[in-house]
């Protein structure tokens, strides 16, 4: 089945700097990767989804690439904030049931 | 537009019981589908429902059951609850066939603790 690993398992940056997570999948007919945010006491929340057939995306401050050849995909988040600040869990699809990684726990640092 | 809501928020249970967890949908999502959260394993896939019937299923037991109703809502139940069954138990929903990977919205989830 699929299994997804996903680095760095903490990541520390400063305000403004760019912070980048990246994960790997093993299945290559996997062909939709979402990126979640999770806050303490909250759910995942959906910041940006990315599909096979497109190599990259972008929504302000947030980009995913995708490699499929690679079976790479990796989150970019430009100008970071201290509200940035989070556990991220990538994820890979094939029939709808998501694969996440174990999560990348962002801080912030003002 | 109102999210995904789980009830109950947190529940507390003893070893060797059942427990069922509520989960109502965005309005107009179709599809349901249920995950585990613990520190250990992650978020891991138990279930996913579409139009009142199990399309997918995870590697869980089968004390682990679920089902959808005709207005999308959905229950997960667990019987002979173990300790390691403590977990966040999340539900999430999209809006139409799960094989075509629409996105899937969580809830704040249901905290369960077993005792």
């Amino acid at each position: 089945g699929e299994n997804v690993e996903q680095h760095p398992s903490t990541l520390s940056v400063q305000e403004g700097d760019s912070a980048v997570i990246k994960c790997t999948y093993s299945d290559s007919a996997s062909n939709y990767f979402p990126w979640y945010k999770q806050e303490l006491g909250k759910g995942p929340q959906l910041i940006i989804d990315i599909r096979s057939n497109v190599g990259e995306k972008k929504d302000q401050r947030i980009a995913v690439t995708l490699n499929k050849t690679a079976k790479h995909f990796s989150l970019h988040i430009t100008e970071t904030q201290p509200e940035d600040s989070a556990v991220y869990f990538c994820a890979a699809s094939t029939l709808g049931n998501l694969i996440f990684g174990k999560g990348t726990k962002l801080s912030v640092k003002p | 537009k109102a999210g995904v809501t789980q009830t109950p928020r947190y529940l507390i249970k003893t070893r060797g019981q059942q427990v069922t967890l509520s989960c109502s949908p965005i309005s107009g999502h179709r599809s349901v589908s249920w995950y585990q959260q613990t520190p250990g394993q992650g978020l891991q896939f138990l279930f996913e429902y579409f139009s009142e019937t199990q399309r997918n299923k995870g590697n869980f037991p089968g004390r682990f059951s679920g089902r959808q109703f005709s207005n999308s809502r959905s229950e997960m139940n667990v019987s002979t609850l173990e300790l390691g069954d403590s977990a966040l138990y999340l539900c999430a929903s999209s809006l139409g066939d799960p094989n075509s990977n629409q996105p899937q919205h969580f809830g704040d989830g249901t905290r369960l603790s077993i005792l």
